[in-house]
């Protein structure tokens, strides 16, 4: 079974930065697909970052230039670098396979910036 | 113009059935995207549903009742997420996801209300 563990979240000053982490568990991580998508707060989910097997990446146009994702394959893990916070990226942020949400998603790991 | 657009609200009484439409923005056509749905219920994330691009090309999520079915109106150029039977449980935010030029996008969200 898809087990997903996301983790890095907190309170973060506008301009800030923070790193999520996201543990895979119960498929073959380094054959798949792998996405962030966030989800601020009464709104509905939004993409942010996609990352291929191969290493393509694509980026939300909110967020290119700020975000970073990668993935370490022999640790099962999912990264994204989040750089100049605004507030306006304040969300819950989960890690998915892809397509996203096809596979059960984590429990998430909450973004709050604000001064 | 948002790439996918759908209706904010739609009510309906139990046992009577719903149409929700993803409409695609002009000069993106239906007939080239298989498109998600999800549903979303207070508290947690997204859940999906189906996704369909034609009849030869869909899938039912794993213990979603067949009362969930997709299809398509070309003539309006959107994706059409049917629920027979409406159920009070039914009672949620419904999301439509397609995957265009490099990303996926979400729609902005139809919340059903079950009278």
């Amino acid at each position: 079974e898809v087990q997903l563990v996301e983790s890095g979240g907190g309170l973060v000053q506008p301009g800030g930065s923070l790193r999520l982490s996201c543990a895979a568990s119960g498929f073959t991580f380094s054959n798949s697909i792998m996405n962030w998508v966030r989800q601020a707060p009464g709104k509905g989910p939004e993409w942010v970052s996609y990352i291929s097997v191969s290493g393509t990446i694509f980026y939300a146009d909110s967020v290119r230039g700020r975000f970073t994702i990668s993935r370490d394959n022999a640790r099962n893990s999912l990264y994204l670098q989040m750089n100049s916070l605004r507030d306006e990226d304040t969300a819950v942020y989960y890690c998915t396979t892809d397509p996203p949400g096809v596979d059960p998603w984590g429990q998430g790991t909450l973004v709050t910036v604000s001064s | 113009q948002a790439v996918l657009t759908q209706p904010a609200s739609l009510s309906a009484s139990p046992g009577a059935s719903a149409s929700l439409t993803c409409t695609l923005r002009s000069g993106i056509n239906v007939g080239s995207y298989r498109i998600y749905w999800y549903q979303q219920k207070p508290g947690s994330p997204p859940q999906y549903l189906l996704r369909y691009k034609s009849d030869s090309d869909k899938q039912q999520g794993s213990g979603v009742p067949s009362r969930f079915s997709g299809s398509k109106d070309a003539s309006a150029n959107a994706g059409i997420l049917f629920i027979s039977g409406l159920q009070p449980e039914d009672e949620a935010d419904y999301y439509c996801l397609i995957w265009h030029s490099g990303a996926w996008v979400f729609g902005g969200g139809t919340k059903v209300t079950v009278l």
